[in-house]
């Protein structure tokens, strides 16, 4: 069985300030590792995604997450966010033909 | 960019009645898949769909669901009989060749029953 636990409910942060939000996951085999976004009202759109290869990953709206296998992380970071940024995010992964997602986050974003 | 659509966005239902969500896939996307997300709560994996059947299912996806290719292009969800507890977004998601792609999902469908 796998299981994603985003640490974090709620994460308030002013304007052009960096932001980090923790996930970390537990599976028996290897997976892929999704961060998706959810504005209001909207459904679900990727981020970015591990697949494998470089442990670094960058997506867009200059978002970056890195996954760290031996802590079974994959937090997402951005260096300076802007109210726009603010929305629910999901991390998810995915084996066996199913994703699994986390609790979210809401992201706050304020002037 | 090809996008995933859902049809309706907003559907209103009597409990008991029978419901069918429609999703249009990405058109060379092999693999499908329903999710449910209760208000307020995690996005919910219902079941994956691949070479017309069911690939995987989760508890959630019980007698009353039911997932179906009628054609080319479509993708439904049908609800037999609508519980007050269904009320919930329907999210459709495709993705391509391989399980390892990422799903691309679409707008959902907002499903009341009353």
């Amino acid at each position: 069985a796998q299981s994603v636990t985003q640490l974090d409910s709620q994460v308030p942060v002013f304007e052009e300030a960096p932001v980090e939000l923790r996930c970390n996951y537990s599976s028996s085999v290897s997976v892929y590792l999704f961060w998706y976004v959810q504005y209001p009202n909207q459904g679900l759109q990727l981020l970015l995604k591990y697949l494998s290869g470089s442990t670094l990953v960058k997506g867009i709206n200059g978002f970056e997450a890195e996954f760290n296998k031996s802590q079974t992380s994959f937090h997402l970071r951005k260096p300076s966010v802007h109210i726009s940024d603010t929305a629910e995010y999901f991390c998810a992964v995915f084996n066996a033909g199913k994703s699994t997602f986390g609790d979210g986050t809401t992201l706050t974003v304020k002037p | 960019e090809p996008e995933v659509t859902q049809t309706p966005s907003h559907q209103v239902t009597q409990m008991g009645q029978e419901v069918i969500l429609r999703c249009v896939p990405i058109s060379n996307h092999l693999y499908f898949y329903w999710y449910r997300q209760i208000l307020g709560q995690k996005v919910e994996f219902l079941v994956s769909f691949y070479n017309n059947e069911i690939s995987e299912k989760s508890e959630i996806f019980d007698d009353q669901f039911s997932v179906e290719r009628p054609d080319g292009s479509n993708f439904t969800l049908k609800i037999r009989s609508t519980k007050l507890e269904d009320s919930a977004m329907y999210f459709c998601a495709s993705s391509e060749v391989s399980w390892n792609q990422p799903q691309h999902f679409g707008d959902g469908t907002r499903l009341s029953i009353l």
